[in-house]
């Protein structure tokens, strides 16, 4: 079936350093990769998306970048913070259906 | 802002009991889904329901079932609660199909079957 293979699962950076996390999908339908973060304690929540029609999208500090001959997205996070250490999940669907696929998550611990 | 509630943050039952879990969302949004989410594993869908009373199976439905009666409310059902059902629990909502509009969560519920 279709799956979301997510690296790392835990990474630890510096404060002010940049943190990549990568996506490999296998459903070359998938055209829509959103990423979502989840601090301890609470629900995911969307940080960034991408369309398959996009091949990158920055939002000040977070960028996400897509790959689709290779099924790759990676989440770009630069000049990290405290506050950036969480739980990050990618996800990726095709339109007209209702589930997305998730990754398995990469725990983001910032360092000060 | 769109508010996901659930109504028990942490619950622990026995082996064979009837459970539910109740969630509420206040933004009038068609889609309503239930997730579990274990360590290395992710988050998995378990029941998820695009209007009122309609309800669709996702990836992990064993053991579960789902009751949608109000637009606003979504339950989640074990009929007898297992040990392999402890496990945390998230609900979430879309305006619209998840490709269109992003999915609101809420904070959760970790169920322990002992």
């Amino acid at each position: 079936g279709e799956n979301v293979e997510q690296h790392p699962s835990t990474l630890s950076v510096q404060e002010g350093d940049s943190a990549v996390i990568k996506c490999t999908y296998s459903d070359s339908a998938s055209n829509y990769f959103p990423w979502y973060k989840q601090e301890l304690g609470k629900g995911p929540q969307l940080i960034i998306d991408i369309r398959s029609n996009v091949g990158e999208k920055k939002d000040q500090r977070i960028a996400v970048t897509l790959n689709k001959t290779a099924k790759h997205f990676s989440l770009h996070i630069t000049e990290t913070q405290p506050e950036d250490s969480a739980v990050y999940f990618c996800a990726a669907i095709t339109s007209g259906t209702y589930k997305y696929i998730f990754g398995t998550g990469t725990r983001l611990k910032v360092l000060a | 802002d769109v508010k996901v509630t659930q109504s028990s943050r942490y619950l622990v039952k026995r082996t064979g009991e009837k459970v539910f879990l109740e969630c509420v969302q206040d933004m009038d949004h068609e889609n309503m889904f239930w997730y579990r989410q274990d360590p290395g594993l992710g988050l998995r869908l378990i029941y998820f329901s695009y209007d009122v009373k309609m309800k669709e199976k996702g990836d992990i439905p064993e053991g579960y079932s789902v009751s949608r009666e109000k637009k606003e409310r979504f339950s989640l059902i074990l009929e007898s609660a297992s040990t392999n059902q402890t496990s945390m629990y998230l609900c979430a909502s879309s305006r619209d199909s998840p490709y269109n509009s992003p999915l609101h969560f809420g904070n959760g519920t970790r169920l322990t079957v002992t």
